[in-house]
C-alpha cells in the first residue's frame, strides 16, 4: 500500500493568516494517463469529510478560492491563503492511483 | 442535490453480523461506482470496499476481505455492506461515498452510521 504522510499533525492559526499542510506519498502519484491522483478533504467537527481539491490543484465545486493545492510526484501542499473560523477541522490527503485508496493521518487545524 | 443516507449501524457482539444500507438520491445511482469508507473513533479514514455501477466489479481492503460483502440494488438506489465475523477492530463510523465519474476518488459522502463491536 502507498503510505501518505502529512505534516504537521496539528496547526493553530490566527484568523486572516495563511496556513500550509504538506503531504508526501511513498510512491509517485503520477499515472501513465498524465493525471496525478492526489486529493484533499476537510472533515469539520461532527461532520463527514468533504472534498476540497482533486487531482492536486483543482478546486471542487463551491470550495472558496482561498484554498489551493500544488505539488507533483510524491510531494504535495494544501494552502489556505487567509484562514477563517469555518476552516477548522481535520484535513486529509488521499491517494487514488491504486485501487485501494489510502489517506494521510490528518492535520487538525484550530483557530488561535 | 446529492444525498447519501446510511443506516443499519448498532451494537453487535464479536463474531456477529450486521448489514449496512445507504440510500442514494439526487443523482442517477446506476451511473456511478460506490464505496464504503470507515473511521474508527478518534482515528483517520480507511477505505473498505467499492463496487462498479453494474456490480460486475468489487474490491476490498485486506482487513475485511472474506468477511465483508458489498452489493447494490440499482432499482432501489441503494448500496449495502454485509459484515460478518465482526471484530472489535471493525468498530467505526461507516461512510457511504459516491465515486467521481471523471476520476477515481470519493466525491460525496454520507453522514455515516456507527458500528460498535463489543461484548
Amino acid at each position: 500500500d502507498i503510505v501518505m504522510t502529512q505534516t504537521p499533525l496539528s496547526l493553530s492559526v490566527t484568523p486572516g493568516q495563511p496556513a500550509s499542510i504538506s503531504c508526501k506519498s511513498s510512491q509517485s502519484l503520477l499515472h501513465s494517463d498524465g493525471k496525478t491522483y492526489l486529493y484533499w478533504y476537510l472533515q469539520k467537527p461532527g461532520q463527514s469529510p468533504q472534498l476540497l481539491i482533486y487531482e492536486v490543484s483543482s478546486r471542487f465545486s463551491g470550495v472558496p478560492d482561498r484554498f489551493s493545492g500544488s505539488g507533483s510526484g510524491t510531494d504535495f501542499t494544501l494552502k489556505i491563503s487567509r484562514v477563517e473560523a469555518e476552516d477548522v477541522g481535520v484535513y486529509y490527503c488521499m491517494q487514488g492511483i491504486h485501487d485501494s485508496w489510502t489517506f494521510g493521518q490528518g492535520t487538525k487545524v484550530e483557530i488561535k | 442535490q446529492v444525498q447519501l443516507v446510511e443506516s443499519g449501524g448498532g451494537l453487535v457482539k464479536p463474531g456477529g453480523s450486521l448489514r449496512l444500507s445507504c440510500a442514494a438520491s439526487g443523482f442517477t445511482f446506476s451511473d456511478y461506482y460506490m464505496s464504503w469508507i470507515r473511521q474508527a473513533p478518534g482515528k483517520g479514514l480507511e477505505w473498505v470496499s467499492y463496487i462498479s455501477s453494474s456490480s460486475s466489479y468489487t474490491n476490498y481492503a485486506d482487513s475485511v476481505k472474506g468477511r465483508f460483502t458489498i452489493s447494490r440494488d440499482n432499482a432501489k438506489n441503494s448500496l449495502y455492506l454485509q459484515m460478518n465475523s465482526l471484530r472489535a477492530e471493525d468498530t467505526a463510523v461507516y461512510y457511504c461515498a459516491r465515486i467521481a465519474r471523471s476520476g477515481w476518488y470519493p466525491q460525496f459522502w454520507g453522514q455515516g452510521t456507527l458500528v460498535t463491536v463489543s461484548s
